[in-house]
């Protein structure tokens, strides 16, 4: 099994549609959790850091940790064309050394 | 604020060949990574560097791969003699522990990196 487990997609939704993405993982010693969204031949951008269990809002973006579930979950609300992109969960213990997910590739379509 | 930069963008090699990726981090970063991305997966950490220290190399193949940051700035990785299974993206990216703003690491464009 691996640390971080995430569904490659591709998801296709239609624009302004509530985007949902998840991770799920086994090391219950992750403490920091971080969503980062990279475009095709970019490198990955930081979107979202959550220390611990609960949700996090940053504009269309919302963050949600459940450590008891070892799950966490991203939300695009009103999502746009320019939200597609491949994104990516991570995650770290103490020191930032964090373990990234596959990635799940979303495309949003006018 | 300059981002990380990186050269060369792509590089083509023959298999059994040799080659460097150069990395400059934002200024004042004193945490340097290097990740290895293959195509379809996330990226894996081959080494961590606080200032010129190494931190974590601990899936950094060292029979073909070394990296050095020397004076604590710049890095390169080498690959020496480079395989099939090399082909991927090499990303580095920078953090500074003293940005409590920006626990997240800043990543460079990359170099893509194909072995024939």
């Amino acid at each position: 099994q691996k640390e971080v487990e995430q569904d490659p997609g591709p998801l296709s939704v239609p624009e302004g549609a509530i985007v949902s993405l998840n991770c799920t993982y086994s090391n219950s010693a992750f403490q920091y959790f971080m969503w980062y969204r990279q475009y095709s031949r970019k490198g990955p951008e930081l979107l979202m850091y959550t220390y611990s269990s609960g949700n996090k809002e940053d504009g269309r973006f919302t963050a949600q940790v459940d450590k008891s579930s070892k799950y966490i979950s991203l939300f695009i609300r009103d999502s746009q064309p320019s939200d597609s992109a491949t994104y990516l969960c991570a995650m770290g213990r103490r020191s930032y050394i964090p373990t990234f997910g596959r990635g799940t590739s979303l495309i949003v379509h006018p | 604020e300059a981002g990380v930069a990186q050269s060369p963008r792509y590089k083509i090699i023959e298999k059994r060949q040799s080659v460097a990726f150069w990395c400059n981090p934002i200024s004042g970063h004193a945490t340097l990574y290097w990740y290895q991305q293959i195509l379809g997966q996330g990226p894996k950490l081959l080494i961590q560097f606080q200032n010129n220290g190494v931190v974590d190399d601990s899936q950094l193949p060292k029979d073909r791969f070394s990296a050095e940051r020397l004076k604590g700035v710049d890095s390169t990785l080498k690959i020496q003699p480079a395989k099939l299974e090399d082909s991927a993206v090499y990303l580095c990216a920078s953090s500074s522990p003293r940005d409590s703003s920006h626990l997240g690491a800043f990543f460079g464009q990359g170099t893509r990196l194909t072995v024939v």
